[in-house]
């Protein structure tokens, strides 16, 4: 069954370095979206990406975060200068072209900024 | 702005039990899912269900959708040790044929099904 698939699993950082989340979504589908889950904390949603430029984006996707798709296959999360409090999960997340408004979430990305 | 407020937070039942979660929300929505996430997993899709229905079932999942009362409910019926997961409601507004809507999610009610 074609599942998203999220590198790394675990990721520990020092506070202002830069990191790269990796995502691969479901081949054939079209919409794309990055989530966050501070421990204890509700989903929240951080951006969504649709025909190669940014769809939607909260307000916690400020300026030290960046999507990229560099080669229709891997979907990046970028966070330029880490914070204590972006320590959270990350998960990304597909959606296919029909209107079941079903997503897939990959198994998530957990980053640790010291 | 919008919210889904999953109660209980945590649930304990018994193998064979029925389990029942709720979910409330503030604004009007296009659709409300419900998604199980395993302990330090991903979020898994259960159920969608559209602002039009009432109500809809997925083998021993049952899920209503009340909107004047801006409340859904999930049931697993003759639950599982294997069903023990929180699991979570999110509404999504708009229109979502076509667009990208984000989905908004409630704090989730951790279910434990002891054998």
């Amino acid at each position: 069954e074609p599942e998203v698939t999220q590198t790394p699993s675990h990721q520990v950082t020092q506070m202002g370095q830069e990191v790269i989340l990796r995502c691969v979504p479901i081949s054939n589908h079209l919409y794309f979206y990055w989530y966050r889950q501070i421990l204890g904390q509700k989903v929240e949603f951080l951006v969504s990406f649709y025909n190669n430029e940014i769809s939607e984006k909260s307000e916690i996707f400020d300026d030290q975060f960046s999507v990229e798709r560099p080669d229709g296959s891997n979907f990046t999360l970028k966070i330029r200068s880490t914070k204590l409090e972006d320590s959270a999960m990350y998960f990304c997340a597909s959606k296919g072209t029909g209107n079941t408004g079903e997503l897939f979430f990959g198994e998530g990305s957990r980053l640790t900024v010291l | 702005s919008q919210q889904g407020e999953e109660d209980p937070q945590a649930l304990s039942i018994q193998e064979g039990e029925n389990a029942t979660m709720n979910c409330s929300y503030k604004t009007s929505i296009n659709n409300l899912q419900w998604y199980r996430q395993n302990s330090g997993r991903g979020l898994v899709h259960l159920i969608l269900i559209r602002s039009n229905e009432r109500e809809k079932h997925s083998g021993r999942l049952r899920v209503t959708l009340d909107t004047s009362k801006k409340s859904s409910s999930l049931l697993i019926t003759a639950s599982r040790a294997a069903d023990t997961a929180s699991y979570f409601c999110a509404t999504a507004a708009g229109s979502w044929a076509g667009n990208n809507r984000k989905l908004i999610w409630g704090l989730g009610t951790s279910l434990a099904v002891n054998p």
